[in-house]
């Protein structure tokens, strides 16, 4: 069973869309997590960290469920430029390191 | 606002050559990390060095793979003898108290 669980999608929404991707993790011992995104062939870049109480930053939202292992991110208002795979991360371990999910695509059409 | 820088940004190499990735982390940090991705699929952890030694590694990282930081600003991958399924991206990332993962842009590497 992978560590962390995502949809691999691709959600293909219109612009002005609001779309949400969900995400699992297996590991207890998991302690911080995380929404990624990686653009094609580029590197993974933060796009908001995630906590049990919710936290939103502009069109995104993000939330964390410990109980069921649940991470999710809400997109309000999609733009062509939000375009992109979304990463779910957690991070385990003494040395942080990071464990992620397949990426969900999300491709917004004009 | 301070980056990782990784080089080359693509190396293309025969199968059983040695290959080197280098990265230069951002100054004050001190945790460092490589990690890869092989076309269509995850990052995966491969390694992390702190104060000049491995603090943990993956399966993944065998006896094929090394890392050194040989001065005070080069952190490199090195690959003993490349294979096939070694074609990857490979990331530099690192991170210090208090800062969270930067990555580098990525070295792509492919083995002919």
């Amino acid at each position: 069973r992978k560590e962390v669980e995502q949809d691999p999608g691709p959600f293909n929404v219109p612009e002005g869309a609001t779309v949400a991707f969900n995400c699992t993790y297996s590991n207890s011992a998991s302690q911080s997590f995380f929404w990624y995104r990686q653009d094609c062939r580029k590197e993974p870049k933060l796009l908001m960290s995630v906590y049990s109480s919710g936290n939103e930053d502009g069109r995104f939202t993000a939330q964390l469920n410990r109980a069921s292992q649940y991470i999710s991110l809400l997109i309000r208002d999609s733009k062509l430029s939000d375009s992109a795979t979304y990463l779910c991360v957690t991070t385990r371990g003494a040395t942080n390191k990071l464990i992620f999910g397949t990426g969900t695509l999300l491709a917004v059409q004009p | 606002e301070p980056e990782v820088t990784q080089t080359p940004s693509h190396q293309v190499t025969q199968m059983g050559q040695e290959v080197i990735l280098r990265c230069v982390p951002i100054s004050n940090h001190l945790y460092f990390y490589w990690y890869r991705q092989i076309l269509g699929q995850k990052v995966e952890f491969l390694v992390s060095f702190y104060n000049n030694e491995i603090s943990e590694k993956s399966e993944i990282f065998d006896d094929q793979f090394s890392v050194e930081r040989p001065d005070g600003s080069n952190f490199t991958l090195k690959i003993r003898s490349t294979k096939l399924e070694d074609s990857a991206m490979y990331f530099c990332a690192s991170t210090g108290q208090g800062y969270g993962y930067t990555f580098g842009s990525g070295t792509r590497l492919t083995v002919v």
